[in-house]
């Protein structure tokens, strides 16, 4: 069965650095890039960018160029999404999902809340 | 920012059919980019309704379908029922950012 599974929910100050991951299961994860999704409390889908974890190449949404950092490792089947300095707007929920180019996010993870308060 | 238009909400009485379009341009659904929706239901992660423009995955049922047309396409929800009350959100790629791009999406409400 193909899953995705996300790390759990974070609670950080602004100014603090952040790093959530995104495991595969049940599928060969160097196939299929992994998209991360972003929902702000109230809000719309959006996508962040993706990173096609057999070579580790990235592609990011203009939204979100410079402020993220996404990686991965694919002797472990796992994807991350990082911040250097959290700021309180980043507080979401974020969702990793399995997609080609051009192509449906066929499966997601369940998602991590991230919450940026002082 | 959201490249993909969608009306905020539409209802409907159970039972009803409702639809929700999704309007794009000539470097997303205009180009000949594929249309997939999704349901958000409160609490969950996305889960994919309708790929390909009008294709159901399996276990999806056949009061969901999708049609494409130009720069527009539209998800409709016959028999409306009282679980169908959550976020719809279209998407596509767009060739001029590159990237994928998701509608500005719609609440479905069962009156």
């Amino acid at each position: 069965e193909v899953q995705l599974v996300q790390s759990g929910a974070e609670v950080k100050k602004p100014g603090e650095s952040l790093r959530i991951s995104c495991k595969g299961f049940g599928y060969s994860f160097t196939n299929y890039w992994i998209s991360w999704v972003r929902q702000m409390p109230g809000k719309g889908l959006e996508w962040m960018g993706r990173i096609d974890p057999s070579d580790s190449s990235t592609k990011y949404s203009p939204s979100f160029q410079g402020h993220v950092t996404m990686s991965s490792d694919k002797s472990i089947s796992t994807a991350y999404l990082q911040w250097s300095s959290l700021k309180a707007s980043d507080t979401a929920m974020y969702y990793c999902a399995r997609g080609l180019w051009g192509s449906d996010f066929d499966y997601w993870g369940q998602g991590t809340l991230v919450t940026a308060s002082s | 920012q959201s490249v993909l238009t969608q009306p905020p909400s539409v209802s409907g009485a159970p039972g009803q059919r409702v639809t929700i379009s999704c309007t794009g341009s000539s470097s997303n659904i205009g180009a000949g980019l594929d249309v997939h929706w999704y349901q958000v239901l409160p609490g969950t992660a996305p889960k994919l309704l309708i790929f390909g423009n009008s294709h159901r995955p399996s276990g999806v049922p056949d009061r969901f379908s999708g049609s494409k047309s130009g720069t527009s396409a539209s998800l409709a929800i016959t028999g409306l029922q009282a679980d169908d009350e959550a976020d719809y959100y279209c998407q596509s790629y767009d060739t001029s950012l590159s990237g994928y791009v998701f509608g500005t999406g719609t609440k479905v409400t069962v009156l």
